[in-house]
């Protein structure tokens, strides 16, 4: 049983325009969120994270949106730049519960 | 620098012949843990440790063992392993909910 889930397997935008990649979640005790970026032969690494007790986070080009009620949360890339193409997971504290991924291409 | 270095990158082997994937980390990281990386099913947790010998299962522990002798170093052991663990294996370290850093995978080709 999923708890963390990203629906959308891959995602392809344009140069400059924006990336919204999703995530879901089930279990309303998760209080801290984070997304990982992921590039081919890498390991993971962070990108930004967001506390339950707010609903925005923001750096630089990245925002992440959280909406408690509807246990949804969204990583913002704007502008997209083609650096950007990886696979972004979504993870959920304590034990890091990680989303399937998904992967984005960003075409110039 | 920073990091948490896994060995070997790359090992093909067959079943049943036991081996042994080495992490460590340079952090002085409490916490460190263990993850496979399969098709669709994204980064699922084998085992964790929140310091020098403590250890726990995560989500498919089946087939696997973990010791934490030293904060730095926490090895990963498939005694007996079989083609279903043919994967892409991450070991990660971070202080307790804080974001983890990730070593940069072991792909196990087992049979």
């Amino acid at each position: 049983d999923q708890q963390v889930k990203q629906n959308s397997p891959s995602l392809s935008v344009q140069e400059g325009r924006i990336s919204i990649l999703n995530c879901d979640y089930t279990n309303s005790m998760f209080d801290y969120f984070l997304w990982y970026k992921k590039y081919p032969a890498e390991g993971p690494t962070f990108l930004i994270s967001i506390s339950s007790i707010k609903d925005k986070n923001e750096d630089g080009r990245f925002t992440v949106f959280l909406n408690k009620s509807a246990k949804h949360l969204s990583l913002h890339i704007v502008p997209s730049q083609p650096g950007d193409s990886a696979v972004y997971f979504c993870a959920a504290t304590n034990k890091l519960i990680f989303g399937t991924g998904t992967l984005l291409a960003v075409q110039p | 620098e920073a990091q948490v270095t896994q060995n070997p990158r790359y090992l093909i082997t067959v079943t049943g012949k036991k081996l042994t994937v080495t992490c460590s980390q340079n952090m002085n990281h409490e916490y460190m843990s263990w993850y496979r990386q399969d098709p669709g099913l994204g980064l699922r947790q084998i085992y964790y440790s929140m310091n020098v010998e403590v250890t726990d299962k995560g989500d498919v522990p089946e087939g696997y063992k973990v010791s934490r002798k030293e904060k730095r170093n926490f090895p990963l052991i498939l005694e007996s392993p079989s083609p279903n663990q043919t994967s892409l294996y991450f070991c990660a370290s971070g202080l307790y909910n804080s974001p983890l850093h990730f070593g940069n995978g072991t792909r196990l080709t087992v049979t």
